[in-house]
């Protein structure tokens, strides 16, 4: 079982916006804001899309977002296309490890 | 650039022994962390532990193969490296190196990933 809680699905057509979440994420002072989120393709290694809550790494596309409310991060992927389909990992810190996973969100683009 | 290299098969209570070769950067960046993870359909991602160099070396595992791994930043050759002793069945995953993005935590490079199954 997952340290973190992802939906395990999630879908939407071309050009919609799509939202999922990630429950679990530490409220300790200093490491509240350590949540990433990595985007998977069969395969392939994880990519990162969004670290620190809601900074982009240089060449991720702005319709990328995220966010945080208490022990809940968010995703969005705004302007849905084809090569978003994947699947989709948060990370947050832990007392055990600096690194905790959710299960995943497979995002299908219908 | 991260280039994972190792033996795709290895026999039950052998070591798991595998490298992550490192190009346009250096393994004793004060600015990175070089991890080790891996990832199976049972137990989903998993972090293997961390190694960085700040004016020293410094390790960090994970708990659950704490006693049984150990990680070796060699400069000479710009690589780090993973070995996992008494390796089971369960040890079967796909593993992948990762260094953080610059004074961040989230993970910017991958190697790209090695298939390790654990099989007699």
């Amino acid at each position: 079982q997952s340290a973190l809680t992802q939906p395990a699905s999630v879908s939407g057509s071309p050009g919609q916006s799509i939202t999922f979440s990630c429950t679990g994420i530490s409220s300790d002072d200093g490491v509240d804001n350590y949540v990433s989120w990595y985007q998977q393709h069969p395969g392939k290694a994880p990519k990162l899309v969004i670290y620190d809550v809601s900074n982009r790494p240089s060449g991720v596309s702005d319709r990328f977002s995220g966010s945080k409310s208490g022990n809940t991060a968010s995703l969005t992927i705004s302007g849905l296309q084809a090569d978003d389909e994947a699947d989709y990992f948060c990370s947050s810190y832990s007392d055990s490890s600096p690194y905790v996973f959710g299960g995943g969100t497979k995002v299908t683009v219908l | 650039q991260l280039q994972q290299s190792g033996p795709g098969l290895v026999r039950p209570s052998q070591t798991l022994s595998l490298t992550c070769a490192i190009s346009g950067d250096s393994v004793s960046s004060n600015r990175a962390a070089w991890n080790w993870f891996r990832q199976s359909p049972s137990s989903g991602l998993e972090w293997l532990g961390r190694t960085y160099y700040r004016s020293k070396w410094y390790f960090d595992y994970g708990v659950s193969v704490e006693s049984r791994i150990s990680f070796n930043p060699d400069t000479s050759n710009n690589q780090f490296s993973l070995q996992l002793n008494s390796v089971t069945p369960e040890d079967t995953a796909v593993y992948f190196c990762a260094r953080t993005i610059d004074d961040s935590s989230g993970l910017a490079y991958w190697g790209q990933g090695s298939l390790v199954t654990v099989s007699s």
